[in-house]
């Protein structure tokens, strides 16, 4: 089955500063690679996604990049903000159409110090 | 996105005992699935709630423990049995709406004593 493994597990920098999240993953068949963001006590937030006919999407201050034959996309946040303090999970799906279940990273603990 | 709602929202139960969690979306949705989060740690599928026929169960988690009822396209139900302290964690339901997006409901926040 699939398998995401996520990096770091936590990361701290300075607001203002950008912030980046990678993940790999190991089923070459993946189509689909959401990313969500998890504040303490909330449920997960869906906040962008990627799918495989692109390379990169952008929407605000984040934006995420897919390179599918190396098996890898990353979550950048720019121009950080104490409301981006949170964790981070990356997931992957085979399916386009959604009747597949998401393989979710471990998650990224990210604090960013005013 | 679809509007999920959880019941209940938490609850503190005792050893050996069972508890029904309640998921309600307000559309209909083919794919329903329940999570599990333990503290600090990522989501855990349990199992993809099938409507009509039974749920299929991930790895590590069984229907005699984890029973789940989809009557309709828009309600589901996740039973915790037979509860130990192990179980006390956050369960989660997630749909995949219209579009293709997964998204969560609340959550419940389990606690056995």
């Amino acid at each position: 089955g699939e398998n995401v493994e996520q990096h770091p597990s936590t990361l701290s920098v300075q607001e203002g500063d950008s912030a980046v999240i990678k993940c790999t993953y190991s089923d070459s068949a993946s189509n689909y690679f959401p990313w969500y963001k998890q504040e303490l006590g909330k449920r997960p937030q869906l906040i962008i996604d990627i799918r495989s006919n692109v390379g990169e999407k952008k929407d605000q201050r984040i934006a995420v990049t897919l390179n599918k034959t190396a098996k890898h996309f990353s979550l950048h946040i720019t121009e950080t903000q104490p409301e981006d303090s949170a964790v981070y999970f990356c997931a992957a799906r085979r399916s386009n159409f959604g009747n597949e279940k998401l393989t979710f990273g471990t998650g990224t603990r990210l604090t960013i110090i005013p | 996105s679809a509007v999920i709602s959880q019941k209940p929202s938490r609850d503190i139960c005792q050893r050996g005992t069972s508890l029904t969690i309640q998921c309600q979306v307000d559309s209909q949705v083919t794919m329903m699935f329940w999570y599990r989060q333990q503290p600090g740690q990522s989501l855990t599928l349990i199992a993809t709630a099938n409507q009509g026929s039974e749920a299929t169960y991930e790895s590590g988690f069984v229907i005699d423990k984890f029973p789940i009822s989809r009557p309709n396209l828009t309600f589901s139900t996740l039973t915790v049995s037979n509860m130990s302290p192990e179980d006390s964690s956050i369960y989660l339901c997630s749909v995949v709406s219209s579009d293709k997006k997964q998204f969560f409901g609340p959550g419940t926040r389990l606690t056995v004593l």
